[in-house]
């Protein structure tokens, strides 16, 4: 079992659409939670890091962690076309090494 | 401020030889991470430098190797290629803290073995 669980899609929404990403994790020593999207041929981009449960908003994105059942999401609100990449979720036990989900390809079709 | 820089970006080797990447951080940044992508595993954790030492290592084996200089630039290696080597890999560069909470990626160097 991976360390770290992420449904890869591929997930198409029209634009407008609230769009609902996920992750599940097992180690319960990750402590900072971080969320990446990803252009085809880019480097991923960093969007959004949390460290305690709870809810944490940046414009049209928030930010999701329930420690208790090692879940977390990120919702995208009012989704634009130019939202479509892959969207990685990643996490640290507090050490500088990401355990990435594997991501989900998103669509925003106008 | 310019973002992480990879070179090459593309390289094509065959099986059995050696290769080396580079990777030159943000400025002031003084850890480097490196990162293997591939379609099935995903992001996969190689190593990182902070101040010349590698201070951390993932589960690859020993014939990726790294190492990061003075200026904080840092080459990774690969030697005995195979060809399950060929992917994208990626560095990040994150600044003196001991989280990689905002780590900056580069466009990543994919190599192809053949």
């Amino acid at each position: 079992q991976k360390e770290v669980e992420q449904d890869p899609g591929p997930l198409s929404v029209p634009e407008g659409a609230i769009v609902s990403l996920n992750c599940t994790y097992s180690n319960s020593a990750f402590q900072y939670f971080m969320w990446y999207r990803q252009y085809s041929r880019k480097g991923p981009e960093l969007l959004m890091y949390t460290y305690s449960s709870g809810n944490k908003e940046d414009g049209r994105f928030t930010a999701q962690v329930d420690k208790s059942s090692k879940y977390i999401s990120l919702f995208i609100r009012d989704s634009q076309p130019s939202d479509s990449a892959t969207y990685l979720c990643a996490m640290n036990p507090g050490a500088n090494n990401l355990f990435f989900g594997t991501g989900t390809r998103l669509t925003v079709i106008p | 401020k310019a973002g992480v820089t990879q070179t090459p970006r593309y390289l094509i080797k065959t099986r059995g030889q050696q290769v080396t990447l580079s990777c030159s951080p943000i400025s002031g940044h003084r850890s480097v991470s490196w990162y293997q992508q591939t379609p099935g595993q995903g992001l996969q954790f190689l190593f990182e430098y902070f101040s010349e030492t590698q201070r951390n290592k993932g589960n690859f084996p020993g014939r990726f190797s790294g190492r990061q200089f003075s200026n904080s630039r840092s080459e990774m290696n690969v030697s005995t290629l195979e060809l399950g080597d060929s992917a994208l890999y990626l560095c990040a560069s994150s600044g003196a803290g001991g989280m990689n909470t905002e780590a900056f990626f580069g466009q990543g160097t994919r190599l192809t073995v053949v």
